[in-house]
């Protein structure tokens, strides 16, 4: 069974930094190209960055500069550095599988940046 | 870059058919056959519907369907169901990136 599991949201101040991480599950995760999405409480689905199976990345043009986004094969997880971080940011944070769509999703990680 | 352009709301009686747009432009919508939608009810995650603009995965009921003409891609759902009522977004690849649509909306009257 595909499964990924976010961890890392809470709680930060303006300017703070936060990991995020999300662990995959059930499937051959080197193979796959990885996203996450932010939904800000009440708004839509925004997306945030992109690592292919390869290791590239790319980042939206909001956190670029800001956000890094990486993987760990061996441990079958991705992240996201997310550094410099605003009230604009406050969002759950949804990884999700590239395949036939965004075909898998997390049940994603809530962060908070308020003073 | 933009969000994609689709109507804030849509609403249909039980048994009947909604259609909702969703606009690019010729750098995602247009540009390639890799539009999505997902459907969110409160508290959940996504999930998709439809992808590669008229793909249904498995498990998804096939009064779902997709098109794409030009710029505009739209999901159709035939045989409105209590369990239709959600969010709905569309997503296009666009170029090294994805977009989501603003969302859309669906009322089960």
């Amino acid at each position: 069974e595909v499964q990924l599991v976010e961890s890392g949201g809470g709680l930060v101040q303006p300017g703070e930094s936060v990991r995020l991480s999300c662990a995959a599950s059930g499937f051959a995760f080197s193979s796959y190209r990885m996203h996450w999405v932010r939904q800000a409480p009440g708004k839509g689905l925004v997306w945030v960055s992109l690592i292919h199976a390869d290791g590239s990345t790319n980042h939206a043009d909001s956190v670029r500069g800001r956000f890094t986004i990486s993987r760990d094969n061996a441990k079958n997880t991705v992240y996201l550095q997310m550094n410099s971080l605003r009230g604009e940011d406050t969002a759950v944070y949804y990884c999700a599988r590239d395949a036939y769509g965004l075909s898998y999703w997390g049940q994603g990680t809530l962060v908070t940046v308020s003073s | 870059q933009s969000a994609l352009t689709q109507p804030r709301s849509v609403s249909g009686s039980p048994g009947q058919s909604v259609t909702i747009s969703c606009t690019g432009t010729s750098s995602d919508v247009g540009g390639y056959n890799y539009v999505s939608w997902y459907q969110q009810h409160p508290g959940k995650a996504p999930k998709v519907m439809i992808y590669d603009v008229t793909e249904r995965p498995s498990g998804v009921p096939d009064r779902f369907s997709g098109s794409k003409s030009g710029n505009t891609a739209s999901l159709t759902i035939s045989g409105l169901q209590a369990e239709d009522e959600a969010d709905y977004y569309c997503c296009s690849w666009a170029g090294n990136s994805l977009i989501f649509g603003g969302g859309t909306k669906v009322t089960v009257l």
